[in-house]
């Protein structure tokens, strides 16, 4: 079965500054969505990606998904405080009715 | 690791009738679940909100006498599709979660409705 592995499981960097979450998959990704939960709250969707090579933004955020589809990356950059929260990876196996989740990276962000 | 179990995993139901969906914390309470809708190839919708012992909250456009959610306990949290149609026909996960876990969330394995 389809496993998606996140890294790290957490992170804290300075207001300010950029960082990368990974998510790597064991099988091709078909269609890979980042999501983001504040705590105590539902998911907020951030992105899909579905092409190989595929690059997405969102205000400071950037999702990228490999050539392979294997393996995406988000990148924040000039972190805030908003961004705090925990991130998370899903996919869709292609064919699988089941959703898979990374068990996520929680960010905090320090003023 | 903590577990949430979802039953049905798949339901296949006439048009008109009622499709109960329960989601389960094994191995922790969840003093919160989550319920969420996926279109084919779309992203998960956060539907609903429920919460143990009180009204669920719902998002917007999301009908709450269409999609009746019940938490009656830490480990339980139901959701019937009433007067189910074809346009129901979709993918329905929940996630639970407990603030001692910092909340994190833990994800059922989904059902998938076909309304005929």
């Amino acid at each position: 079965s389809q496993e998606l592995e996140q890294s790290p499981q957490s992170l804290i960097v300075q207001e300010g500054k950029n960082l990368t979450i990974n998510c790597t998959s064991s099988k091709t990704l078909y269609g890979l969505y980042w999501y983001k939960q504040k705590y105590g709250e539902g998911l907020i969707f951030l992105m899909m990606l579905q092409k190989g090579g595929e690059e997405k933004s969102h205000e400071k955020i950037t999702a990228k998904l490999d050539e392979k589809k294997q393996q995406s990356s988000l990148h924040i950059t000039a972190s805030q405080p908003s961004h705090a929260g925990i991130y998370l990876c899903g996919a869709d196996g292609g064919g699988s009715e089941k959703l898979v989740f990374g068990k996520g990276t929680k960010l905090t962000v320090n003023p | 690791g903590a577990v949430v179990s979802q039953h049905p995993s798949r339901v296949i139901c006439k048009s008109g009738t009622s499709v109960k969906i329960e989601c389960r914390s094994l191995d922790f309470q969840a003093t919160t679940m989550f319920w969420y809708r996926q279109f084919p190839k779309q992203s998960l919708m956060l539907m609903a909100t429920s919460n143990e012992g009180s009204k669920a909250t719902y998002e917007q456009g999301v009908e709450k006498d269409k999609f009746l959610i019940n938490h009656a306990s830490l480990t339980l949290s139901t959701l019937t599709v009433t007067s189910a149609h074809p346009e129901d026909s979709s993918f329905y996960i929940c996630s639970a979660s407990d603030g001692s876990l910092h909340g994190e969330l833990f994800f059922g394995e989904g059902s998938r409705l076909t309304v005929l």
